[in-house]
């Protein structure tokens, strides 16, 4: 089993919709991090979080530490939102990836 | 501020060939990261360096791969001799100090042929 398991791998979404993509991770953890990464391969930090919740933009991170699990959430989804999404989690030493979620907004 | 720089973008090879990627980190970033991501999968930590340090090595394939880190700045990270299975993106991040947050570079995609 994983460490790090995003759902769903792949999503189609119309212009306009609102996106959820989940994290479930079981180890221990001092941040959790969503990447945007682009084809071509560059990788964008939006968040790190260790509680609660983040806005920035269109964009919503969640976190629940009990559970284990977090969620990224695009508002108003536009077809430039499309690229993989990574979840990561993060201890003192290293982050660990999950496999990411491929994302395609349609026009 | 300048980002995470990485040279070459793209590589082809030939298996049993050798190659080299160049990192450039944020200027005053102590941590540095090499990562392999094959296509599909999410990145897999190769190394670390904290200065010209290795702080994690684990995960680095030690009979074909090498990194460096001189002065603890700039690195590279070679592979000798490559195999096929060696084709992904070779991503670059670096961070103040370690567990801070990450910036990546924008990859060197190998293909080994």
């Amino acid at each position: 089993k994983n460490e790090v398991e995003q759902s769903p791998q792949n999503l189609t979404a119309q212009e306009g919709e609102f996106i959820t993509i989940n994290c479930s991770y079981s180890v221990g953890i001092s941040a959790l991090h969503w990447l945007q990464q682009h084809p071509g391969g560059g990788i964008v930090s939006l968040f790190m979080l260790s509680s609660g919740k983040k806005k920035h933009g269109r964009l919503i991170a969640t976190i629940n530490i009990q559970e284990k699990h977090s969620s990224l959430h695009i508002t108003a989804s536009h077809p430039r939102d499309s690229a993989v999404y990574i979840c990561a989690v993060g201890s003192a030493r290293q982050l660990t990836f999950g496999s990411g979620t491929q994302l395609t907004v349609l026009p | 501020e300048a980002g995470v720089a990485q040279s070459p973008r793209y590589k082809i090879i030939e298996k049993r060939q050798s190659v080299a990627f160049w990192c450039n980190p944020i200027s005053g970033h102590a941590t540095l990261y090499w990562y392999q991501q094959i296509l599909g999968q999410g990145p897999k930590l190769l190394i670390q360096f904290q200065n010209n340090g290795v702080v994690d090595d684990s995960q680095l394939p030690k009979d074909r791969f090498s990194a460096e880190r001189l002065k603890g700045v700039d690195s590279t990270l070679k592979i000798q001799p490559a195999k096929l299975e060696d084709s992904a993106v070779y991503l670059c991040a670096s961070s103040v100090v370690r567990g801070d947050t990450q910036y990546f570079g924008p990859g060197t995609r190998l293909t080994v042929l």
